[in-house]
């Protein structure tokens, strides 16, 4: 079966670095995707991951490990507005659509001053 | 300029009616997509339309559930006989082409079955 999991919850400070880790079992990987969704919004694109290693964009960091069904997302230098649901999303070529994604149910992130 | 865009924002029904979405892709956009989120859930599937090919319905919960596209273009989802579990929050995505690219959602529908 399909299966993507992260944390519920985590809280953290300004300033701080935050990981946010991500474990899936897929019937087959296509790339991993990282959105941000603020409460009420639209999930928006962070990171796309579909090597192994690490992506650096600003101050968000993704990276992937496809031997072991492994991602995080690194937040640096939090800032309030950094308070949101982070979700890990996969694309699986042998699930439906093929180009859908499949999500996990989100890590609500908060931080604090 | 836009982004993607959905209407209604909220929409309150009684048990047993119909209701329809709309999702107004980015312009250019081959890809759309519908998923759902429930509360405490993360987004789930419904369908999918690539360019003028057939539909992936695979998604879709219940015969409940259908979707067109019109032209190429915007895509309306409808619930036929609305039941209590349909509440949540019904998202419309898109993106240049079926694969390797970053989905662009809208922000969404919150549908209220009461």
């Amino acid at each position: 079966g399909q299966n993507i999991d992260q944390p519920t919850e985590m809280t953290a400070t300004e300033g701080a670095i935050v990981q946010i880790n991500c474990t899936y079992q897929t019937s087959g990987f296509n790339g991993l995707f990282w959105y941000q969704q603020h409460a009420g919004e639209a999930p928006t694109f962070l990171s796309y991951n579909v090597l192994d290693g690490l992506e650096e964009k600003g101050r968000f960091s993704s990276f992937l490990s496809r031997s072991k069904g492994y991602s995080y997302l690194l937040l640096k230098e939090l800032q309030m507005k950094d308070s949101a649901s982070y979700l890990c999303a996969v694309r699986d070529p042998y699930n439906q659509a093929g180009t859908a994604l499949i999500f996990g149910k989100g890590t609500t992130l908060s931080v604090s001053s | 300029g836009a982004g993607v865009s959905q209407s209604p924002s909220n929409k309150v029904t009684e048990k047993g009616k119909d209701v329809e979405l709309r999702c107004d892709p980015i312009s250019g956009h081959t890809a759309l997509y519908w998923y759902r989120q429930s509360l405490g859930q993360g987004l789930e599937f419904l369908i999918y339309f690539q360019g003028n090919s057939a539909p992936d319905k695979s998604g879709l919960p219940s015969d409940r559930f259908s979707a067109e596209r019109t032209g190429g273009s915007v895509s309306t989802l409808t619930i036929q006989r609305t039941q209590q579990e349909d509440s949540a929050v019904y998202l419309c995505a898109s993106s240049l082409q079926g694969s390797g690219n970053e989905q662009f959602f809208g922000p969404g529908t919150r549908l209220t079955v009461l």
